[in-house]
């Protein structure tokens, strides 16, 4: 079957860095992609990792280990704004989600 | 460019009955994929459309169907529907599958 684990809520406080992990079970692995969701809104695609290594945008950073199953999604210089759900979601013959990580940013 | 739209964006149904669904995919993108949204459960996916075939259908009872049309857009159906059927059914369309652009949701609420 397809599996997904990330941890269900994250706390940080602004200017500090977070990483959210996300480890996997599944076939016909093509990679990984990362969204946002904030309370009420839709989510929005924040990154997508085919290869093994970290790919950079701005702030965040998503990093990818196939051998390992494993990848996180790491924010920066964090802001209030960030506070939202992320989440994983491994690109398959379909997208498959996690359940989401909700990351609380306080001042 | 406008986005991804959804129609309507709030409905109350109540159990035994039916409902329609619509997404208007971003101009030029041929994909579209629905997915149910619900607290406990997460993003769960429901089907995915190419060119107005069904590419991909998720673990979902055949109450749950959908179509596209020639021009992209695309529709989803419940029948009979369940309190369970209570959800956020998110609409995505893409160029290609690990970037998916969604609409702001149909939410549900079946009474």
């Amino acid at each position: 079957g397809q599996s997904l684990e990330q941890p269900s809520e994250v706390t940080a406080v602004e200017g500090a860095i977070v990483q959210i992990n996300c480890t996997y079970q599944t076939s016909g692995f093509y990679g990984l992609s990362w969204y946002q969701q904030h309370d009420g809104g839709a989510p929005t695609f924040l990154s997508y990792n085919a290869l093994d290594g970290l790919e950079e945008t701005g702030r965040f950073s998503s990093f990818l280990s196939r051998s390992d199953s494993y990848g996180y999604l790491l924010l920066q210089e964090l802001q209030m704004k960030d506070s939202a759900s992320y989440f994983c979601a491994v690109v398959t013959d379909k997208l498959i989600f996690g359940t989401g990580t909700r990351l609380q940013v306080f001042p | 460019k406008a986005g991804v739209t959804q129609t309507p964006r709030y409905l109350i149904k109540t159990r035994g009955q039916q409902v329609t669904l619509s997404c208007s995919p971003i101009s030029g993108h041929r994909s579209v994929s629905w997915y149910q949204q619900t607290p406990g459960q997460g993003l769960q996916f429901l089907f995915e459309y190419f060119s107005e075939t069904q590419r991909n259908k998720g673990n979902f009872p055949g109450r749950f169907s959908g179509r596209q049309f020639s021009n992209s857009r695309s529709e989803m159906n419940v029948s009979t529907l369940e309190l369970g059927d209570s959800a956020l059914y998110l609409c995505a369309s893409s160029l290609n599958r690990n970037e998916q652009y969604f609409g702001p949701g149909t939410r549900l609420t079946v009474t």
